[in-house]
This record gives C-alpha cells, structure tokens and sequence, in this order.
C-alpha cells in the first residue's frame, strides 16, 4: 500500500532563507507525486507534480521538487522564502487510479 | 485552468438536522469526484470516490448512511450529512479529477465547508 511520511510537522524559516520540506514515500509500482499548499479554511491549490519524465519538477510560485527514486523522497524546495509562503503544504501520491494519499502536512511559518 | 466550486463555505446547523454540501466542476467534466475530511490541524482523510452515474465508492469506516453522496451530473456532486452531530463537525473539501487529463492525474480541490453541528 502506498503511504506518504512528511518529515518536520512545522518548519520555521526566515523571509529569504531557503525552504526545504521534505517528503518521503512508499509505493509499489513508480508513483505520481504531488505537493499541495492549503491557506486558511481554504482547499487545496496544487504547487507540482510528478508523473514521468524530468525528475526535477518546477512548480507555481518559485517552489521545485525533484523525484529521488533511490531514496523514495520528493522534497520541495524554495531558493528564498516569501512572507505569503506561510501556509500548510501537503505531499500526496497517487498509485492507484484516482486515489490520492496525503501526508501529515507540516506547516510552513516565515519569520521577518 | 480548471475550477471547482464548493458550497456552501460554511454552514451551521442543529444537532439532529440534514446539511448538503455542492462541489461543481465549472469548466470541465468531471466523470470522478472525491470527497474529504480534514480534521483540525490534520491531514485530509479520503471519505468517499463519486463516480458519475453510479454509486459512491466508502473507505472503510465512513458511513455510507450518515453521509450521502450524489453525483448526478458530470459537473456536480453533493454530500449529505444526514443527522448531524456534533462530530461531524469538520472541515469537508472536494476534488474533482478532469476528465482530459487521465494520463497526468489532474485534480483540482474546492476551497472547502466549515461545518459546525450545535
């Protein structure tokens, strides 16, 4: 069964400092893998994705991810931290059709 | 891009009483929609897949009686809490998958019910 672990629930960073949040999972077959982002009493907005092709996925708002096979992680990265990145994030994978399996979230705080 | 509408935002009722949740695909059609629960300051739980035309796949341990889906059209699909109590209060977000995109898993969220049972 697939399974997403998020590492670090809450991950505090200082405006232009660089993000890292990572995200390890486990899956059977090669995986489709997501990053979500999720503002206050708001839904889910998609970041990036990976279904094949260049590991190294860029995203909407500056934010990239690259699909490490051999270490079964997707970490999203960002070069320099804007204050409106203050958010929950969310990585997910997709094996099965149509099934999306979230992480824990860890939620990003951006310190002035 | 594609957009999926969910209403209401928020909702309060009493105890006991029905509340229905709408999620629209407003661009596209949608031939699957997902309905899940988000407990606070918690991860998303998949309650159910609504498939058009047919009958709601449950994960295990949603009530398939408590919690009712519809999904009637290509482009709408709505939940029902039916007697509700105050643990059903939660936050309950839809997703809809594009039907253009089965080879890039494309999935657009709505912004999600505040429901709060009292």
């Amino acid at each position: 069964a697939q399974s997403v672990t998020q590492l670090g629930s809450h991950v505090s960073v200082s405006e232009g400092a660089l993000v890292l949040l990572r995200c390890n999972y486990s899956s059977s077959v090669p995986p489709y893998l997501f990053w979500y982002v999720q503002y206050p009493n708001q839904g889910l907005q998609l970041l990036l994705k990976y279904t094949t092709g260049a590991t190294l996925v860029k995203g909407i708002n500056g934010f990239e991810a690259e699909f490490k096979k051999s270490e079964t992680s997707f970490h999203l990265t960002k070069p320099s931290a804007h204050m409106s990145d203050a958010a929950e994030y969310f990585c997910a994978v997709s094996e099965e059709p149509e099934k999306l399996v979230f992480g824990q979230g860890t939620r990003l705080t951006i310190n002035p | 891009g594609a957009v999926v509408s969910q209403h209401p935002s928020r909702v309060i009722c009493k105890s006991g009483t029905s509340v229905k949740i709408e999620c629209r695909s407003l661009d596209f059609q949608a031939t699957t929609m997902f309905w899940y629960r988000q407990f606070p300051k918690k991860s998303l739980m998949l309650m159910a897949t609504s498939n058009e035309g047919s009958k709601a796949t449950y994960e295990q341990g949603v009530e398939k009686d408590k919690f009712l889906i519809n999904h009637a059209s290509l482009t709408l699909s709505t939940l029902t809490v039916t007697s509700a109590h105050p643990e059903d209060s939660s936050f309950y977000i839809c997703s809809a998958r594009d039907r253009g995109t089965d080879l890039n898993y494309g999935y657009t969220f709505g912004s999600g019910t505040r429901l709060t049972v009292v």
